[in-house]
């Protein structure tokens, strides 16, 4: 399966700023899902992002406030834009390769 | 749409006794079932998956969890619990094909006591 580095692993923001998270992928995957997880919470798909065209966001999310980046099929990026309180979360990347979905170990985001 | 349903928020056992931890899915054809384990400040561990095939299915750390279509349940087991199993445990849905994307239920917390 594939392994995923992500960061940063966590952070401590000021609110009004943005926060870019990374996801490496050890090999090309053709989609990269973002999931955030509120504290104490399970975990809520964000965006699907396909290399070569605009991510999809789910119902509630939208690309100002999380816009993606996937210039190729082995990393994305994530930004949480204009950050408040309410976006302190577990952000993780996720990708499948056919046996099954491997998460990065996540980056715990505090906004203060 | 797919759906997961947990509907133990939060269970206790004795160290040594079994477990089983219940999950139901909705999902219109054919489902990818999974569970996951997220220790305290740690990422998503795949503890198994389900595809196809066999309905029992093993996985990591002694779990197995056994697929029935009939209940569309993917109940997850341990005959013998260890004090290290303390963590909280998500069951997940997906369809086929790497554009599928995951639902994942609320989670129970399981909590093991000496």
């Amino acid at each position: 399966s594939a392994v995923i580095s992500q960061k940063p692993s966590r952070d401590i923001c000021q609110r009004g700023t943005s926060l870019t998270i990374q996801c490496q992928v050890d090999s090309q995957v053709t989609m990269m899902f973002w999931y955030r997880q509120q504290p104490g919470q399970s975990l809520t798909l964000i965006a699907t992002a396909n290399q070569g065209s605009e991510a999809t966001y789910e119902s509630g999310f939208v690309i100002d406030k999380f816009p993606i980046s996937r210039p190729n099929l082995t990393f994305s990026t994530l930004t949480v834009s204009n950050m408040s309180p309410e976006d302190s979360s577990i952000y993780l990347c996720s990708v499948e390769t056919g046996y099954g979905y491997t998460f990065g170990s996540g980056t715990r985001l505090t906004v203060v | 749409a797919q759906s997961v349903t947990q509907p133990d928020i939060h269970i206790t056992v004795s160290e040594g006794a079994s477990l089983e931890l219940r999950c139901n899915y909705s999902y219109g054809a054919t489902p990818y079932l999974f569970w996951y384990v997220q220790s305290p400040g740690q990422g998503l561990q795949l503890l198994l998956k389900y595809f196809s095939g066999d309905t029992l299915v093993q996985g990591i750390k002694g779990f197995e969890a056994e697929f029935k279509r009939s209940q569309s349940s993917f109940n997850l087991r341990k005959p013998s619990v260890h004090w290290s199993d303390a963590a909280e445990y998500f069951c997940a849905v997906g369809g086929p094909g790497t554009a599928s994307k995951l639902t994942f239920g609320t989670g129970t917390r399981l909590q093991v006591t000496l």
